[in-house]
């Protein structure tokens, strides 16, 4: 049974410039939350999909958007990337409002 | 917004020995969860608690649920190198999602 997977591994982008990040959830599950979690830091949450439509927000700015399909993957995009972007970009999932499980990651570098 | 103070920040323990940490809050949360995260990789999901006052086990783990749902905490029995790692507490308050709150990590050293 395969675990939550996210692609790609790291990313290195220039500031001003935009990211895709993509999440495929754990089989079974229907939710798919993001997280920012910078050097040293706990995870912060930046949003929720369910049903394809975004269910939750975090304290992030409209830079910040994101996507669910009808498999229930996901994308992060980001416009505009400061260098303040730069983190580990996690992707959970979970079935409904139940525990989520992590993937790896996506380390982002924005130089 | 919501905050979750955890601690201590760090430890360093001695293979063998029994490590506590734990976790307050300023506001209730109706689920708590802990985490693990190694270098490099996401946080894997070690306990989930439900309900106020609840103590779980899972393996050398334990954590319980405060009775005021502010706090939880966890135990590590007999420690082992391969506990080294980021241990993580999490709050969830189950309100038309499940979004997690964060505190900021309890980093844990084993001396061999």
């Amino acid at each position: 049974d395969a675990g939550v997977t996210q692609s790609p591994t790291h990313l290195i982008k220039t500031r001003g410039q935009q990211v895709t990040l993509r999440c495929s959830p754990k089989s079974g599950h229907d939710t798919v939350s993001w997280y920012q979690q910078a050097l040293g830091q706990g995870p912060q949450f930046i949003f929720q999909y369910y049903e394809e439509e975004e269910r939750q927000r975090g304290n992030f700015p409209d830079r910040f958007s994101g996507h669910q399909f009808p498999n229930y993957s996901s994308e992060l995009n980001v416009n505009a990337l400061l260098l303040g972007d730069s983190a580990l970009y996690l992707c959970a999932s979970s079935r409904s409002s139940y525990e989520q499980y992590f993937g790896p990651g996506t380390r982002l570098t924005v130089t | 917004g919501q905050q979750l103070n955890q601690s201590p920040q760090s430890m360093f323990i001695q293979e063998g020995e029994d490590v506590s940490m734990n976790c307050t809050s300023s506001s209730i949360f109706n689920t708590w969860l802990w985490y693990k995260q190694d270098p490099g990789e996401g946080p894997v999901l070690l306990i989930a608690l439900y309900k106020a006052g609840e103590l779980t086990s899972n393996g050398r783990l334990t954590a319980q649920f405060g009775i005021t749902r502010k706090d939880s905490f966890l135990n590590i029995s007999a420690s082992i190198p391969s506990d080294v790692g980021i241990y993580f507490c999490a709050g969830q308050l189950n309100n038309a999602g499940n979004m997690l709150t964060f505190g900021g990590g309890t980093r844990l050293m084993v001396k061999p």
